[in-house]
This record gives C-alpha cells, sequence and structure tokens, in this order.
C-alpha cells in the first residue's frame, strides 16, 4: 500500500515561505498515470486543494494551482527524488493548517493516496 | 473557480437512511465531474469512500451508495451504524482544478 509522508517547518513566520516536501515512504507509484495533490485543512474547517501536477507516464504537466492563493503557492516535482514539493509566500494565520500531500490515479481505479497530514502553524 | 455545496450538517437516527448531496455553482454535477466522496473522522486523513460517482472500494462498507440525483452528486448511507458519525467531503473535478465542499458534518443519533 502506497504511503505519503509530508515533511518540513512546522512553524512559519508571518510574511514568510511555509515550505513542504512529500515523499513516497512505503511502496511505488504503481500508475503511468496520476496526479500529485496538495490539500489543506484549517483547524475545525473543511479541505481545500491547494495545486496538482499531473503525470501522464512520460512527464509531468503543467501544474494547477488554486486561483485563490493567487501567485503565492508554487507546486514542483523532484523527478529524481520522486517528491512532490509545495512553496506557500507570505503566508498570514489564515494559511495555518494541516497540509496533506496526495497521489490521486487517473486510471480508472479511483485510487487516492493520502499523506498523514502536517501541521503548520503561523505564528512569530 | 467554481463553488462546490453540500449540507452542513445532517442527522439520522442508528439504522435509518440519509443521503448527503454535492452541487456545483456551474450548474448540474454529472458524471464528466468524476465525484469523489471522503469520509473523515477526528484526527484521521480523509479515506475515499465512493469515486467517479457511483464506484467504491473494498473498505467501503456496502450501506454506502454513490449516484446523481437531481443535478447533484449524492451519498447515501442506508442502515446508519454509530461509526458513520464523521464529516463527509464531495470532491468534484472541472478539467485540471479539483473542489471540495464545504463537508457535512453526520450525526448518527
Amino acid at each position: 500500500q502506497l504511503q505519503l509522508q509530508e515533511s518540513g517547518p512546522g512553524l512559519v513566520k508571518p510574511s514568510e515561505t511555509l515550505s513542504l516536501t512529500c515523499s513516497v515512504s512505503r511502496g511505488s507509484i504503481s500508475s503511468r498515470t496520476y496526479y500529485w495533490v496538495w490539500i489543506r485543512q484549517p483547524p475545525g474547517k473543511g479541505l481545500e486543494c491547494i495545486g496538482t501536477m499531473y503525470y501522464d507516464g512520460g512527464a509531468y504537466r503543467g501544474a494547477y494551482n488554486n486561483p485563490s492563493l493567487g501567485s503565492r503557492v508554487t507546486v514542483a516535482v523532484d523527478t529524481f527524488k520522486n517528491q512532490f514539493s509545495l512553496k506557500l509566500n507570505s503566508v498570514t494565520a489564515t494559511d495555518a493548517a494541516v497540509y496533506y500531500c496526495a497521489i490521486n490515479y487517473s486510471d480508472g481505479s479511483g485510487s487516492f493516496h493520502w499523506g498523514q497530514g502536517a501541521l503548520v502553524t503561523v505564528s512569530s | 473557480q467554481a463553488v462546490v455545496t453540500q449540507e452542513p450538517s445532517l442527522t439520522v437516527s442508528p439504522g435509518g437512511t440519509v443521503t448527503l448531496t454535492c452541487g456545483s455553482s456551474t450548474g448540474a454535477v454529472t458524471s464528466g465531474h468524476y465525484p469523489y466522496w471522503f469520509q473523515q473522522k477526528p484526527g484521521q486523513a480523509p479515506r475515499t469512500l465512493v469515486y467517479d460517482t457511483t464506484n467504491k472500494h473494498s473498505w467501503t462498507p456496502a450501506r454506502f451508495s454513490g449516484s446523481l440525483l437531481g443535478g447533484k452528486a449524492a451519498l447515501t448511507l442506508s442502515g446508519a451504524q454509530p461509526e458513520d458519525e464523521a464529516d463527509y467531503y464531495c470532491l468534484l473535478y472541472y478539467s485540471r482544478a479539483r473542489v471540495f465542499g464545504g463537508g457535512t458534518k453526520l450525526t448518527v443519533l
């Protein structure tokens, strides 16, 4: 069973950049087509998709970012390390959340593998 | 970006039936939105119950079923159990965008 692990600082100062990395911690990606997805959940609130990047068996295709976050968000893939990263600039208290990474296979299997989540607090 | 709407909260009696719905600000939800339904319990990551409108995983209890109903995606729980008390989120695909609904807090009481 594929397992994902988020890593990065749990505390970020206001106006600074939140950086997280997602790694495959057990198993391997077994689909030729899939999306990497970053999702966040503020305390006591719902889920929000931050950004995605698509792999179609040949290469990673363009990232899609939630327009509500504007140009603050950057998602990228390190193909060498098979890691997915998230950078969110100019954070404020409203960016405090549990951040999840996920892999969603687009092969009709419906597989949606989640990481355990990383709590990020924004405070000076 | 589209807005996906769900009932904020619902209550069902043990053994009862309840339907959760998932609507889209862009119009009717169709199979082309590939509706997913996730269940989340406190302190846990969400887990998929239903994908592509009606498909279930091996771990999805048979009492859950997905459908399209009146222009919305729907998740029906027939024969509610106490362990079904949780938050439920739908997810719709809009081309490359993925948008979650606000979630439904389901109480079994």
